[in-house]
């Protein structure tokens, strides 16, 4: 089944613990992001890879960090997290073709930083 | 900074009452509009891409159109399964993505 996973689903952890959120698709996607959703926000772009260790930064990338070692997997680093970063965290996949550029969402990942 | 301003922020309807989402937006050279729709705890699930102002793309009861400056949404006939939160979302050129902050749309049997 064409999926993106996302671990874990749900975690509670104390600031300045660093945490890493994997990402993983099925579908060898080129293109690989993270968002956070908040209420009244709307979901808000944190890093993108178009390809094996290609990143750039969304509109709220300070406080993350990214790699692309495998273009399956696309992990979102939280070095040292505060009550700020408390949110909803998706991670998608996409093709890069012009015609054919569906993404696709994994489950979410609820983040709580004490 | 590319923007996406989505309206209204909420809609109820009741069954069969068709009506139209809204989304204006501006962005460094459009790759392309999507439109999505989220369930509650859910990720978003895809809906339509559109490229080209004049484009129109049609799925059940859905329809989006695209005009050099806004998209919308048209729910025809809707039914309580429409209900959700509906996210447009503008790639631009380096693709970097920006969504909307949605409108939530209930619909009552």
């Amino acid at each position: 089944e064409a999926q993106v996973t996302q671990n874990p689903r749900y975690l509670i952890t104390v600031t300045g613990k660093k945490l890493t959120v994997t990402c993983s698709q099925n579908m060898n996607h080129e293109y690989m992001s993270w968002y956070r959703q908040d209420p009244g926000l709307g979901l808000r772009q944190i890093y993108y890879s178009m390809n094996v260790e290609v990143t750039d930064k969304g509109d709220v990338p300070e406080g993350y960090k990214v790699s692309r070692k495998e273009k399956r997997n696309f992990p979102l680093i939280l070095e040292s997290p505060s009550p700020n970063q408390t949110s909803l965290y998706f991670c998608a996949s996409s093709l890069l073709r012009t015609d054919d550029n569906e993404q696709f969402f994994g489950p979410g990942t609820r983040l709580t930083v004490l | 900074e590319d923007q996406v301003t989505q309206s209204p922020e909420a809609l109820r309807l009741q069954e069969g009452e068709s009506s139209s989402l809204n989304c204006s937006y501006t962005v460094s050279g459009l790759r392309g509009l999507f439109w999505y729709r989220q369930d509650p705890g859910k990720g978003p699930e895809f809906l339509f891409t559109l490229y080209s102002a004049g484009e129109e793309k049609e799925k059940e009861r859905l329809k989006a159109t695209l005009t050099k400056k806004e998209s919308f949404l048209h729910i025809t006939a809707p039914k309580p399964e429409d209900s959700a939160t509906y996210l447009c979302a503008v790639q631009a050129n380096d693709y970097k993505l920006s969504f909307g902050a949605g409108t939530t749309v209930t619909v009552r049997a």
